[in-house]
């Protein structure tokens, strides 16, 4: 059975601070890897996504993710945190070559940004 | 476009009551899923429609929950008997029908369910 693990349940960092938020998942096969952002009042939002190719995916509002297979990550950074960053977010891993759609997603990590 | 809809935004029972919570996904999407949250833990996978019909059902915790998508529109998720381990968010996303490479999710902001 596939799962991820955020070993982080909250984090605060300084704005303009780099920011990472670990992820690491188990699944046998080729995982399809996801980032998804959750800001107060509103439902989760895509940030990136990986299925196969560059190891190094960029996504919206400035993040990015590598996938390193040798340690079952798909590490989440930014180099500079804007205020607006503030919100909780979840790495997701989905058995995309069996075809099942659901999505297995960790316990989520809090971002709190100080001014 | 309008996104997801959920309906309510919060709800506050007791226990062994019936609450049924309602998801209106984008018009035209034909995979809609349930999701919910429980104490601050993982988000896990509840059901999958296609369409009006079930295509995994695999994550719904016991037969006190009751997932129907009447026309393949929007769907209602019916707790009875509530308990209070069932307290939690309940999220509903949606998607178009396409190969799951290129599946992108829309989520709705969700219910709160509480039962006391």
């Amino acid at each position: 059975a596939q799962s991820v693990t955020q070993p982080d349940i909250h984090i605060t960092v300084s704005e303009g601070a780099s920011l990472e938020l670990r992820c690491n998942y188990s699944y046998g096969a080729t995982p399809y890897l996801f980032w998804y952002v959750q800001s107060p009042g509103q439902g989760l939002q895509l940030l990136l996504k990986y299925f196969s190719g560059d190891t190094l995916v960029q996504g919206i509002k400035g993040f990015e993710a590598e996938f390193k297979r040798s340690q079952s990550s798909f590490n989440l950074r930014k180099p500079s945190v804007h205020w607006s960053d503030a919100a909780e977010y979840f790495c997701a891993v989905g058995a995309g070559d069996t075809g099942r759609r659901a999505l297995t997603f960790g316990s989520g990590t809090r971002l709190q940004v100080q001014p | 476009e309008a996104g997801v809809t959920q309906f309510p935004s919060h709800s506050v029972i007791e226990k062994g009551q019936t609450v049924t919570l309602r998801c209106d996904p984008i018009s035209g999407h034909d995979n809609l899923y349930w999701y919910r949250r429980v104490m601050g833990k993982e988000i896990k996978f509840l059901l999958h429609f296609v369409k009006e019909s079930k295509q995994d059902e695999s994550g719904m915790p016991n037969n006190r929950f009751l997932a129907e998508r009447t026309g393949g529109t929007y769907s209602t998720l019916k707790v009875q008997p509530a308990e209070l381990e069932d307290s939690g968010v309940y999220f509903c996303a949606s998607s178009q029908r396409q190969g799951s490479t290129n599946e992108k999710l829309f989520f709705g902001s969700g219910t709160q369910l509480s039962v006391l």
